[in-house]
């Protein structure tokens, strides 16, 4: 099965910083990659689809890239209510695997 | 509005059995492949298993297959999952989820997830 790898595990910033999180797939998955932000105790929200696509009603400050197996999540101005744990995840085919996530609190 | 509603988690002894349910409300769940996920206390996101629109192709991670069963009764709007010889390590919130397009078949990412149901398999 393909493996996907988040870094960092965590990481802390300011607000208004540019928050970069970066997933790897250890095999090519063409775009076929989303990205979820689970707030605690929430369920999972879909931000990004076909590795770049905004989901409706996402901010803008949220922003996706990449192809293959390397592929970026950032956040241009990282705002409070941004602090959550990101979740990249592969739906090229079965298993849809997510990575391990990466926590994003502020500094 | 669409939203899901899980129902069927509780408290089960090893080697037990639970059905889950996902009862759609807001839409048409039939036009869309459903997925469960589940998150085992403090931890990440982990794909359990996938259906079909129509319900003729399932899929299953390598930890549930041979156990765990996915299905979907279309003209109720409803998912479930059959879950037998329970684990220690399927203890979990498990959720279900939408898939966000109509052209991906099985596989796509989720853009409405349930609330979960939780499950507990304990002894």
């Amino acid at each position: 099965d393909i493996q996907m790898t988040q870094s960092p595990s965590s990481l802390s910033a300011s607000v208004g910083d540019r928050v970069t999180i970066t997933c790897r797939a250890s095999q090519g998955i063409n775009k076929y990659l989303a990205w979820y932000q689970q707030k605690p105790g929430k369920v999972p929200k879909l931000l990004i689809y076909g590795a770049s696509t905004l989901q409706s009603g996402v901010p803008s400050r949220f922003s996706g890239s990449g192809s293959g197996t390397d592929f970026t999540l950032t956040i241009s101005s990282l705002q409070p209510e941004d602090v959550a744990t990101y979740y990249c995840q592969k739906y090229d085919t079965a298993p849809g695997t997510f990575g391990q996530g990466t926590k994003v609190e502020i500094k | 509005e669409v939203q899901f509603l899980e129902s069927g988690g509780d408290l089960v002894r090893p080697g037990g059995s639970l059905r889950l349910s996902c009862a759609a409300t807001g839409f048409t769940s039939p036009r869309y492949a459903m997925t469960w996920v589940r998150q085992a206390p403090g931890k990440g996101l982990e794909w359990v298993s996938a259906i079909s629109p129509s319900g003729g192709s399932t899929y299953y991670a390598e930890s549930v297959k041979g156990r765990f069963t996915i299905s979907r009764d279309n003209s109720k709007n409803t998912l479930f999952l059959q879950m037998n010889s329970l684990r220690a390590e399927d203890t979990a919130v498990y959720y279900c989820a939408k898939s966000v397009t109509l052209v991906r078949g099985a596989f796509d990412a989720f853009d409405i997830w349930g609330q979960g149901t939780k499950v507990t398999v304990s002894s």
